[in-house]
């Protein structure tokens, strides 16, 4: 069965530290990976994409295959960073999208 | 709006009634979504629209869960009988197509409570 697994539900870290949120998948075919965020009493919103290969908000993951994982990483965490994180997993030949429980980031001053 | 827009925002239900939601997806968007969140929890998959047709309705829990998109374009999630159980935030998304890497917009979500 298809799953994602973020082990950490809260991660703090202090203004200006590196930040690494994990997530690992499971799914033996070709993976679409996302990550999701939702900053207090908004939406939640697309992140980053693993197809884009980009940095959003200095933010970037890299999907690695071997490892089943899609790691969010930051090397300078800010305040405003402050925000729920989900990992996303869609499988090919399907529409859903399989969400992790959620990493709960706060950037302490 | 731009976005994705969900109502009503809060609903109290008593336990044996039964409750609609309602989802106005962004104009022009083919795919629709129905997500289900408890508390602590990620988003579980629902049920899936393209334009009027319901291709996926697996993860609805139980026979009292309908959802309907008659026109393609709003969509209503129902819920007969409430439980206990159903309390939870149910939200919306909606995509312009179903293809690869699509991103999905999420709506606010509708809070439930039921008592």
């Amino acid at each position: 069965a298809q799953r994602v697994t973020q082990p950490e539900k809260l991660l703090s870290v202090f203004k200006g530290a590196p930040v690494e949120l994990k997530c690992n998948y499971s799914y033996s075919g070709s993976p679409e990976l996302f990550w999701y965020v939702q900053y207090s009493r908004q939406r939640l919103q697309l992140l980053l994409r693993h197809i884009s290969r980009e940095s959003i908000k200095g933010f970037t993951a890299d999907l690695n295959k071997g490892e089943t994982s899609f790691h969010l990483k930051k090397p300078f965490a800010q305040e405003e960073d402050s925000a729920m994180y989900y990992c996303a997993l869609r499988t090919s030949g399907t529409y859903k999208y399989i969400f992790g429980t959620g990493t709960r980031l706060k950037v302490l001053a | 709006g731009a976005g994705v827009s969900q109502s009503p925002r809060y609903k109290v239900a008593k336990r044996g009634q039964d409750v609609a939601l309602r989802c106005d997806p962004i104009s022009g968007h083919v795919s629709l979504f129905w997500y289900q969140q408890a508390l602590g929890q990620g988003p579980e998959f629902l049920t899936y629209f393209q334009n009027e047709a319901q291709l996926d309705k697996s993860g609805l829990p139980s026979d009292r869960f309908f959802a309907e998109r008659p026109e393609g374009s709003v969509s209503t999630l129902k819920i007969q009988r409430t439980q206990q159980e159903d309390s939870a935030v149910y939200l919306c998304a909606s995509s312009l197509t179903d293809g690869r890497n699509t991103e999905a917009f999420f709506g606010q979500g509708t809070r439930l409570t039921v008592v």
